[in-house]
């Protein structure tokens, strides 16, 4: 069935340095959807960015991702961490408009 | 205002009480969601309400029932809870379940079972 990987748990970084989060996919479908989502500490998950097109840089508050279809993969970077980054970050798969499936997360602590 | 409200946002039960997440929108939205919570393991969807009455089973159905019967409120139940059922409830709403769609959630319910 379609999975999403997160290989990295935990990410400790010093505020200013370079932020990259791995996702990568299993899917049936050809046209996937990728997502993540931010859930920063007692709040609830958020979306920060998307992408259907394979190759294309998308960009939201700081953060990029690009969809590698052929190497299955949606990676979320940021060029310099600032502490307000701190989260939980979600790497998510549309399941062909059934559900989302979420990957296990990778929390985030940038420290000054 | 776009909101996604769950109640209670704690609870405490004994193995084998009843518990009753409630959840509600105000958005109009025609699919609900229903997801836990679990240091590593992420999100896991519980149950699908693609409508009132029209709900189907997620990934970790086992343990759980729901009820929607009317499109803003969207209800998770457990009977007879159990220690494995301690996690972080939340609820999530999107406008048709289409894909690329963006789900909208709540703040979550902590749910501890004794």
């Amino acid at each position: 069935g379609d999975s999403v990987t997160q290989t990295e748990g935990l990410v400790t970084l010093t505020e200013g340095l370079p932020v990259m989060l791995n996702c990568t996919y299993q899917t049936i479908y050809s046209n996937p959807f990728l997502f993540w989502y931010v859930q920063h500490l007692n709040e609830s998950p958020r979306l920060l960015l998307k992408s259907f097109t394979d190759n294309k840089r998308t960009e939201h508050q700081g953060f990029h991702a690009t969809l590698h279809k052929s190497s299955s993969s949606f990676h979320l970077q940021k060029s310099s961490a600032q502490l307000s980054d701190s989260a939980l970050y979600y790497c998510a798969l549309d399941q062909g408009g059934r559900a989302l499936i979420f990957g296990t997360g990778t929390t985030v602590s940038v420290s000054p | 205002d776009m909101k996604v409200t769950q109640m209670p946002r704690y609870l405490i039960k004994r193995m084998g009480e009843n518990v009753l997440l409630e959840c509600g929108q105000d958005m109009s939205h025609e699919t609900m969601y229903w997801y836990r919570q679990d240091p590593g393991l992420g999100l896991q969807l519980i149950y699908i309400s693609y409508d009132v009455d029209s709900n189907s089973e997620g990934d970790i159905p086992k343990g759980y029932r729901v009820s929607r019967k009317k499109r803003e409120h969207f209800s998770l139940i457990l009977d007879s809870a159990k220690t494995n059922q301690t996690s972080v409830y939340f609820c999530a709403s999107s406008f048709t379940g289409t894909f690329n769609e963006r789900l909208f959630f709540g703040h979550g319910t902590k749910l501890s079972v004794l």
